[in-house]
């Protein structure tokens, strides 16, 4: 079992939004504003796509967006592209013992 | 271009050893702190250990203390994963990743390297 929780599959049809969720707990997701998030073709090396709850390194799209609210960050997708489908796992500093919790991951499908 | 390769992986019997490397290349190896992540077939991802930039701090997943030791190794440009007594458990394609920040996100990783632990 994951230490983050995250649904298993989402989808949306091209253009269209979608929001991924992450639920941890206040020694993790809720106390550290220091949720990241990857993007995982299989196969491949994961991508980072979103630091520090909401910051989006060079190279990534301003489609890809972060948000906390309290124990639950958030992933949102918009203007769906083919090559946005892909696993997404979320990721959260935890302290010094845990330096990264993972999220099960979430299976992204645009139809 | 920020590089990170890893090899050493391989099929292992319980109870053995197996040591892993990461070649980095395309950015200053003393300044960043790294990050070994791990995948067991068909499921999610796993931190796993991770050094500081000047080795001076190593933490440690619980599954792994005690069984893992994660080292740099300057002169070479390489993360090493010094990985004993191997479980079951412990298959998984193991990744490398360069950390950054207070928060240990992890911005450039490998492709990966399968270790499948089996008699």
């Amino acid at each position: 079992q994951s230490a983050l929780t995250q649904p298993p599959s989402a989808s949306g049809s091209p253009g269209q939004s979608v929001t991924i969720s992450c639920t941890g707990t206040s020694s993790d997701v809720g106390g550290y504003n220091y949720v990241s998030w990857y993007q995982h073709h299989p196969g491949k090396a994961p991508k980072l796509m979103i630091y520090d709850v909401n910051e989006r390194p060079s190279g990534v799209p301003d489609r890809f967006s972060g948000s906390k609210s309290g124990n639950t960050a958030s992933l949102t997708v918009s203007g769906l592209q083919a090559e946005d489908e892909a696993d997404y796992y979320c990721s959260s500093y935890a302290g010094d013992n845990n330096l990264a919790v993972f999220g099960g991951g979430t299976k992204l499908t645009v139809l | 271009e920020v590089q990170l390769v890893e090899s050493g992986g391989g099929l292992v019997e319980p109870g053995g050893s197996l040591r892993l490397s990461c070649v980095a290349s395309g950015f200053t190896f003393s300044d960043y702190s790294l990050t070994w992540v791990r995948q067991p077939p068909g499921k999610g991802l796993e931190w796993v250990a991770s050094i500081t930039h000047n080795s001076a701090h190593k933490f440690y997943a619980d599954s792994v203390k005690g069984r893992f030791t994660i080292s740099k190794d300057s002169a070479e440009k390489s993360l090493i994963l010094q990985m004993n007594s191997l479980r079951g458990e412990d298959t998984a394609v193991y990744y490398c990743a360069r950390a950054r920040g207070n928060s240990w996100f992890s911005d450039s990783w490998g492709q990966g390297t399968l270790v499948t632990v089996s008699s």
